[in-house]
């Protein structure tokens, strides 16, 4: 079946301007991930979202970056005013949860965000 | 100090040879366990699980120490395939998002 899609792909913008990256979970995951890798190191923990509930921002780096998710499947990702530490590989991730159990994380194919 | 703590690497071995990574983790409230795998600009998949008692799958051996605080891995007479990145990774008490370690490189060479 279809896996996580993230698009773009890749994005080159400039410094200042405003991104949105796209991520189309798993058909009925409820929780949805968001990280990003910047280069040689781990995942690094942005936003969680599951169903209804208001989303864990925890990870959020600045008030430049925020995210929705809007009728609890597709999720955007936006950061504003993109400063050249911004560049990374957005990764985001979906899963079935059921109560406090939580299941086998899937990763999309990520959007490599390179800021000039 | 990162939560979790892996060997960079890169780690070159033979075909056909033994190789084992370690991991440390500081939080204590830790309480699930994975090795995942990460291919060059490719997105993670989880390898395996790790259980207290240990556990197998095929050729890969996942360990944890909770007393220690350390995961291990170990990858039995190793394939051209098996070339990656592993990455440790957590989940904490109280977190649905996993931590996860910088990855350890592994290159099988012929």
């Amino acid at each position: 079946g279809a896996g996580v899609s993230q698009s773009p792909s890749n994005k080159v913008t400039e410094k200042g301007k405003d991104v949105e990256l796209r991520c189309d979970p798993i058909s009925g995951h409820t929780a949805l991930y968001w990280y990003r890798q910047s280069l040689g190191q781990g995942l690094e923990f942005l936003i969680y979202f599951q169903g209804n509930s208001a989303p864990d921002k925890s990870g959020l780096p600045s008030d430049r970056f925020s995210a929705e998710r809007t009728g609890g499947s597709v999720s955007t990702l936006t950061i504003q005013r993109t400063q050249q530490e911004d560049s990374a590989v957005y990764l985001c991730a979906s899963s079935l949860e059921y109560g406090t159990s939580s299941y086998e994380q899937y990763f999309g194919p990520g959007t490599r965000l390179t800021v000039t | 100090r990162k939560e979790v703590e892996q060997d960079p690497g890169p780690f070159n071995v033979p075909e056909g040879a033994t190789v084992a990574f370690n991991c440390t983790y500081s939080n204590s409230a830790s309480q699930s366990f994975f090795w995942y795998r990460q291919d060059c600009r490719k997105e993670p998949k989880l390898l395996m699980s790790v259980y207290s008692s240990g556990n197998e799958d095929g050729r890969f051996t996942a360990q944890l120490n909770r007393a220690s605080q350390y995961i291990s891995l170990l990858i039995r007479d190793s394939k051209l395939s098996d070339s990656a990145t592993y990455l440790c990774v957590v989940r904490t008490a109280g977190r649905r998002a996993l931590t996860f370690g910088s990855g350890t490189r592994l290159q099988v060479q012929p």
